[in-house]
């Protein structure tokens, strides 16, 4: 079964200091996976996402994340934090057509001026 | 595209209500999903819906949910009767199909039952 790892509950970093969010699946075939970011009161909006092609992807806002099959890795990260960048991001993977994804417990990105 | 519609936006009811929430997924969309999301257990998947079909039922918590797909552009979920613990944020998702789209979420509504 598909399940999704993210250490850190909580990362705090300075404005323009370099943010690294950390994310582990497990999958037994390869996966498609995804970063989604959460602005308070807000939906989940889709950051970037990884379906077998080029395995370092781009996203918005500057983000990108790169597949590391042999770390079974999806990291997220982003050379200098703005601040508006302070929100909730979520890894999710999914691993077959019916589209029943596993999202992870969340990261809370703070920005500190 | 006004993407993903959920109406309402806030929901404050009393233990025993019905509460009926509403999903306009995004037009072409044929897959629909239903979370719920809160502190403590995060985000849970509680249907899918493919072409108006349910697909997997297994997140809903118990009888008192159901939800409905009557064509592609709307969906309900109803909670009958409510409950405090049933207070969270409930998200609708729709999806063209093929895992590697990804989901495109509308803004919740926020549930309390008090």
């Amino acid at each position: 079964a598909q399940s999704v790892t993210q250490l850190g509950s909580h990362v705090s970093v300075s404005e323009g200091a370099l943010v690294l969010l950390r994310c582990n699946y497990s999958s037994s075939v390869p996966p498609y996976l995804f970063w989604y970011v959460q602005y308070p009161n807000q939906g989940l909006q889709l950051l970037l996402k990884y379906t077998s092609a080029a395995t370092l992807v781009k996203g918005i806002n500057g983000f990108e994340a790169e597949f590391k099959k042999s770390e079974t890795s999806f990291h997220l990260t982003k050379p200098s934090a703005h601040m508006s960048d302070a929100a909730e991001y979520f890894c999710a993977v999914s691993e077959d057509q019916g589209q029943n994804f596993v999202f992870g417990p969340g990261t809370r990105l703070s920005v500190l001026p | 595209d006004a993407g993903v519609i959920q109406s309402p936006r806030h929901e404050v009811t009393e233990m025993g209500q019905e509460v009926t929430l509403r999903c306009k997924p995004i037009s072409g969309h044929n897959s629909l999903f239903w979370y719920r999301q809160t502190m403590m257990r995060g985000l849970e998947l509680l249907i899918y819906f493919n072409n108006n079909v349910p697909i997997d039922d297994s997140g809903m918590p118990e009888d008192r949910f159901s939800a409905k797909m009557p064509n592609a552009s709307f969906s309900t979920l109803k909670i009958q009767p409510s409950e405090p613990r049933d207070s969270a944020v409930y998200f609708c998702a729709s999806s063209k199909q093929g895992a590697h789209y990804g989901y495109t979420f509308g803004s919740g509504t926020r549930l309390t039952v008090v």
